[in-house]
């Protein structure tokens, strides 16, 4: 098994861009996750998703990130505009559902954005 | 709500030595606690978990972690340090739920502590 596949593995961009960050979980796993990851505050969940469906996206920080998962084997980060406080790692993790939470997470290698 | 909470940022032992990162966790149900590493422009990676049964967990790379419900803690060691062991190492907490039902994978993270392995 590949592992979680994410692209870009680096991303440059201008303030005011479109930034799409993509993600392909495990095959077979039901959950997929985007964190963020940044000095300041650490490993934050922005959104997950069950079987494709959007369940949390409470720690989605505004309007301009947005989350989609067409189908189990791609997700989608949309940032737009892009800001220079967007910069940071970010993660896309993958989980199979045991039940009872019982479960660990598959992390990706990361996207390292930063926004100049 | 579950947290958790890593003492020390930052941890520095000589190679060789024991290794000691502490967490603790709140939680008003049993939790589900994992230790998680993540070396340098690397995704994290599983150390060990534990969920139910013993108390004390194995992991990979000599690690394991003891879970204490009276102490809430979930503290990480290793007998003897390798320079291979550098990186940051994060402890995470999900929840059972009361009803048993399955609940998901939501982790909450602790801040995350970086060792540093001095030759």
């Amino acid at each position: 098994d590949a592992g979680v596949i994410q692209s870009p593995r680096h991303e440059v961009t201008e303030m005011g861009q479109e930034v799409t960050l993509r993600c392909k979980p495990i095959s077979g796993h039901d959950y997929l996750f985007w964190y963020r990851q940044t000095m300041m505050r650490g490993l934050e969940l922005l959104i997950y998703f069950n079987n494709n469906v959007p369940i949390d996206d409470s720690g989605m920080p505004e309007d301009r990130f947005s989350a989609k998962m067409p189908n189990a084997s791609f997700s989608t980060l949309k940032i737009q505009p892009s800001e220079p406080r967007d910069s940071a790692v970010y993660f896309c993790a993958s989980s199979p559902d045991r039940g009872l939470g019982n479960t660990e997470a598959f992390f990706g290698q990361g996207t390292r954005l930063t926004v100049v | 709500a579950q947290s958790v909470t890593q003492l020390g940022s930052h941890v520095s032992v000589s190679e060789g030595a024991l290794v000691l990162l502490r967490c603790n966790y709140s939680s008003s149900v049993p939790p589900y606690l994992f230790w998680y590493v993540q070396y340098p422009n690397q995704g994290l990676q599983l150390l060990l978990k534990y969920t139910t049964g013993a108390t004390l967990v194995k992991g990979i790379n000599g690690f394991e972690a003891e879970f204490k419900k009276s102490e809430t803690s979930f503290h990480l060691t290793k007998p003897s340090a390798h320079m291979s062991d550098a990186a940051e190492y994060f402890c995470a907490v999900t929840l059972q739920s009361p009803g048993g039902e399955t609940s998901g994978s939501r982790l909450t993270f602790g801040e995350g502590t970086q060792l540093t392995v001095n030759p």
